[in-house]
C-alpha cells in the first residue's frame, strides 16, 4: 500500500473555530488531493497541487485553504469551519509524470470531520 | 469539460448472478477512464483503469469494463456476485487543466449483494 498518512482520523468541531488536516505521504508522488466525500455527491475535489508551492482550486473550493510547504505533506485549513463542512475528507496523491494523464490514485484513510 | 454520470445509484442483485454497473462519460478528447470500490469504512481502491491499450479492461476480483466510444460508455460487469463484492463504486474520468492532472469522479454506486 502507499504510504499516505491522514490525520486526524476523526475530529469535533464547533462552528466558527479554525480546522487543519494533514496529510503526508512517503512515496515523493507529484501530485496530491484533498477530496470530500458527502451522500449522493461522490467525491468533489477541494484543492489540489502538483508541486512544491503550487496549488490550485477544485470544484469546491470556497471555504478551504491548503499549503505544501514540501514534498511529502499536505495541509488542508477551513478558516472558519460551518456546519455544511461537516464531511468525509480523503487526501489521495498520484505519480503524475508530466504528459502522463493514466496514473491512478492512492489513497488515505479518510478523516471524518463534524462540525457543531 | 470532462464529466462522469452513474447511471444508477444502487443496485441490488444475489449472489452468484451478473453485476452490470453503468457509466458514460463526458470528454472532448480520448480519456482515460478509471473504476474505484470503496469498501464500508474504508479509504477507496482502484478496481481498473482505461487508458486506451484495449477496449475491454480486466480488473481486480473479477470485474472488468469495457469501453464504447459510439456510446460514451464504460459499464463495469462481473459475471457471478460474491457477498464481499457488496460497496461503493466510482467511475472516474481524467481531464488536464493546464498540464495538470485531475481525476473527476461520478456520484457512486452502492453495490447490494443478497445471499
Amino acid at each position: 500500500d502507499a504510504g499516505i498518512t491522514q490525520s486526524p482520523r476523526h475530529k469535533v468541531t464547533e462552528t466558527g473555530t479554525p480546522v487543519t488536516l494533514r496529510c503526508h505521504q512517503t512515496e515523493n508522488h507529484r501530485y496530491m488531493y484533498w477530496y470530500r466525500q458527502d451522500p449522493g455527491h461522490g467525491l468533489r475535489l477541494i484543492h489540489y497541487s502538483y508541486g512544491v508551492k503550487d496549488t490550485d482550486k477544485g470544484e469546491v473550493s470556497d471555504g478551504y485553504s491548503v499549503s505544501r510547504s514540501k514534498t511529502e505533506d499536505f495541509l488542508l485549513t477551513l478558516e472558519s469551519a460551518t456546519s455544511s463542512q461537516t464531511s468525509v475528507y480523503f487526501c489521495a496523491i498520484s505519480p503524475g509524470e508530466m504528459g502522463v494523464f493514466d496514473e491512478k490514485l492512492f489513497f488515505g484513510s479518510g478523516t471524518q470531520l463534524s462540525v457543531l | 469539460a470532462q464529466s462522469v454520470t452513474q447511471l444508477d445509484s444502487h443496485v441490488s442483485v444475489s449472489e452468484g448472478t451478473p453485476v452490470l454497473l453503468r457509466c458514460n462519460y463526458s470528454s472532448s478528447y480520448s480519456p482515460s477512464l478509471f473504476w474505484y470500490v470503496q469498501h464500508p469504512n474504508k479509504g477507496l481502491q482502484l478496481l481498473l483503469k482505461y487508458t486506451s491499450a484495449a477496449t475491454l479492461v480486466k480488473g481486480i476480483n473479477g470485474f472488468e469494463a469495457e469501453f464504447k466510444k459510439s456510446e460514451t460508455s464504460f459499464h463495469l460487469t462481473k459475471p457471478s456476485a460474491h457477498m464481499s463484492d457488496a460497496a461503493e463504486y466510482f467511475c472516474v474520468v481524467s481531464r488536464t487543466s493546464g498540464g495538470s492532472y485531475i481525476p473527476t469522479f461520478g456520484r457512486g454506486t452502492s453495490l447490494i449483494v443478497h445471499p
